[in-house]
């Protein structure tokens, strides 16, 4: 069946560099949502679009995180000048509604060094 | 502040040994509590949602119940299988968000 495409499955970047991660959502999926998961399984609510629109940013640290969804094409998350803190397991989720059942990617492994 | 905790941390328990797993909540106005199931190096996989104090839902040997404070995960005669972790989350009226606890991570030895 159809699933949430998250790429790469692991980032390797040194301190300061840029990392960008890709989120192909399943088709007639309207909600994206983006999670950080960091040690113990505690998830983090980062940001979520309706369709091309963000809905809710008010997990994002704006300073250096961005999000885009764009029309035909994957979502990409974005993290300038990263830090050591930033380290995480990045998941991607979508659903036909805001509010109910959400499809996870497998998360993409970001290690910063 | 809207909050989850999630009881044990890890549960050990022997192929055929029932048990339960514990999601206590607070939130203004819950719209929908979840469960779902995470297996190492995966994404969290959908099992329930519940929406209001006495609902209930079953599916194979899982059964999750609800009440104005709390949710349980009962998993009954449970197999090596049905070792994962295993998540709970809530939103309230105030934002579409999810609050996630930390999850039980349960081990059925064969």
């Amino acid at each position: 069946g159809e699933e949430v495409a998250q790429t790469p499955k692991h980032l390797v970047r040194g301190e300061g560099q840029k990392a960008k991660l890709y989120c192909a959502p399943i088709k007639g999926h309207s909600y994206v949502f983006w999670y950080q998961q960091v040690l113990k399984n505690e998830f983090k609510f980062l940001i979520s679009f309706q369709n091309e629109n963000v809905f809710d940013e008010t997990g994002m640290p704006k300073e250096r995180f961005s999000a885009k969804c764009l029309p035909n094409s994957p979502c990409s998350l974005e993290i300038q000048a990263t830090k050591l803190e930033d380290s995480a397991v990045y998941f991607c989720a979508s659903s036909q509604s805001g509010y109910g059942k959400a499809f996870f990617g497998q998360g993409t492994r970001l290690t910063v060094v | 502040e809207d909050q989850v905790t999630q009881s044990p941390e890890a549960l050990r328990l022997q192929e055929g040994e029932s048990s339960s797993l514990n999601c206590s909540y607070t939130v203004s106005g819950l719209r929908g509590l979840f469960w779902y199931r995470q297996d190492p190096g995966k994404g969290p996989e959908f099992l329930f949602t519940l929406y209001s104090a006495g609902e209930e839902k079953e599916k194979e040997r899982l059964k999750a119940t609800l009440t104005k404070k709390e949710s349980f995960l009962h998993i009954t005669a449970p197999k090596p299988e049905d070792s994962a972790t295993y998540l709970c989350a809530v939103g309230g009226d105030s934002n579409y968000q999810l609050i996630w606890g930390a999850g039980t991570k349960l081990i059925i030895k064969p």
